[in-house]
Order: C-alpha cells, then structure tokens, then sequence
C-alpha cells in the first residue's frame, strides 16, 4: 500500500489566499484525521472523520478552517482567508477501526 | 489536554538501551498505552501499543507498571536514526462509540550520540 498521501508537500501564498490542502487515506480504513503542528503548540488534533461523516470538529481553530471527506478515498483541508499565524505543518493520519494511526508526510505551510 | 508526562529531552550512547520513562497516574481501565514516534520532518510513527502485559516487538519493549500509572519505552540497542520526539499516549482502543483519537503531548526529545 502507498501509504497516506498528502498534497501540496509545501505551500507558500501570501494573506487573504485560500489554501486547500488535500489527503488520500490508506484503502479500507475507517478513520481519516487532520492534525497541525506548529512550534508552540506541538501536534494538535483538528477535526477526524468516521465513514466520511465529521464525528468531532472542536480543534478546529475557527470558521476561517473547514474540511470534507466527500468519499472513502479523499478529504480537504481548507482556510479561507489564510493568515500568517496559520503557519504549520499539517498532518492527515488514518486508520482502521480499531487498528493503528497511520500519518502522511505532511503539507507544510507558510503564509506570509 | 494530554494524560501522560514525560521528561522533555534524554541522551542515549549509540549502541545502549533507550529506557523513556511515562506517567499517565489517572489512566482508565479501558485505555491503553501507545507509544509513537517523529523523526525530524516526517509524520508520526507508530511503535507499540499495550493494555497492561509487558509488549515486545521488532522496534521496541514496552513495560506497564503493575497499577498501570506508569510505562516505559526501551529500545534494546539505540542507533543514530532513533534520534527523535517520543510520545507516550493514553487512549481507548479505537471503538465506533469511543472514537480512539490521539491526543498528542509533547514527548521526550531523544537523542543518540556516536
């Protein structure tokens, strides 16, 4: 299997421009999960979807982030409009329902 | 917040045994311990999971105090590439009702030097 993929890897745009950031999961898992990692905060759970339904958002920092998981094999992250302290890596993860947490390599994003 | 504490940073000589200590003194009956790892720009990595037996695998040793308030991660024979951010979580085994989402902490910075 390829693994959880990510995309962009990196992303550079300035303030104001919306960024999608975009996860394939590993075939057949159940769970998909959207973590940011910065600095100050380390890694944080944002938001996690179970069979394509939104099961816990309340890491989600505010209304400027939303994510979809429109099917099995595909979910968004999106900031609408990015500010700079938006900066981080984000992380998409997935797994079985009562398998391990599986991690993408991460989009790492800088707003400037 | 996370339920688990662990020392920020630890040294280990190339070649000796990692031993990371973890507290997690309010742990619940039904959540287990999972140790993950983050080598340097790379996501997370999962390592050993246990309940309250002692676990061994290919990567790693994990050793479950009998009240079950503390863990420690050993890895046997500590190589330049285990340098890295260690996390000690305590979560419910992944169930539709309990969700099984990590919570990660800050982890134990460990590094392995020649």
């Amino acid at each position: 299997d390829a693994g959880v993929i990510q995309s962009p890897r990196h992303e550079v745009t300035e303030m104001g421009q919306e960024v999608t950031l975009r996860c394939k999961p590993i075939s057949g898992h159940d769970y998909l999960f959207w973590y940011r990692q910065t600095m100050m905060r380390g890694l944080e759970l944002l938001i996690y979807f179970n069979n394509n339904v939104p099961i816990d958002d309340s890491g989600m920092p505010e209304d400027r982030f939303s994510a979809k998981m429109p099917n099995a094999s595909f979910s968004t992250l999106k900031i609408q409009p990015s500010e700079p302290r938006d900066s981080a890596v984000y992380f998409c993860a997935s797994r079985r329902l009562t398998g391990e947490l599986f991690f993408g390599e991460g989009s790492r994003l800088t707003v400037l | 917040d996370a339920k688990t504490t662990q020392p920020p940073s630890m040294d280990c000589a190339e070649g000796r045994a990692a031993n990371l200590p973890c507290n997690h003194s309010t742990i619940s009956g039904n959540e287990y311990v999972y140790w993950y790892r983050q080598i340097h720009s790379q996501g997370p990595q999962y390592i050993i999971h246990g309940l309250k037996n002692n676990e061994t695998n290919e990567m790693a040793s994990l050793i479950i105090t009998e009240d079950r308030k503390s863990s420690t991660l050993i890895l046997p024979h500590a190589t330049l590439r285990d340098t890295a951010v260690y996390y000690c979580i305590v979560s419910p085994r992944g169930t539709l009702n309990q969700g099984g989402k990590l919570i990660f902490g800050q982890g134990t910075e460990l590094s392995v030097k020649p």
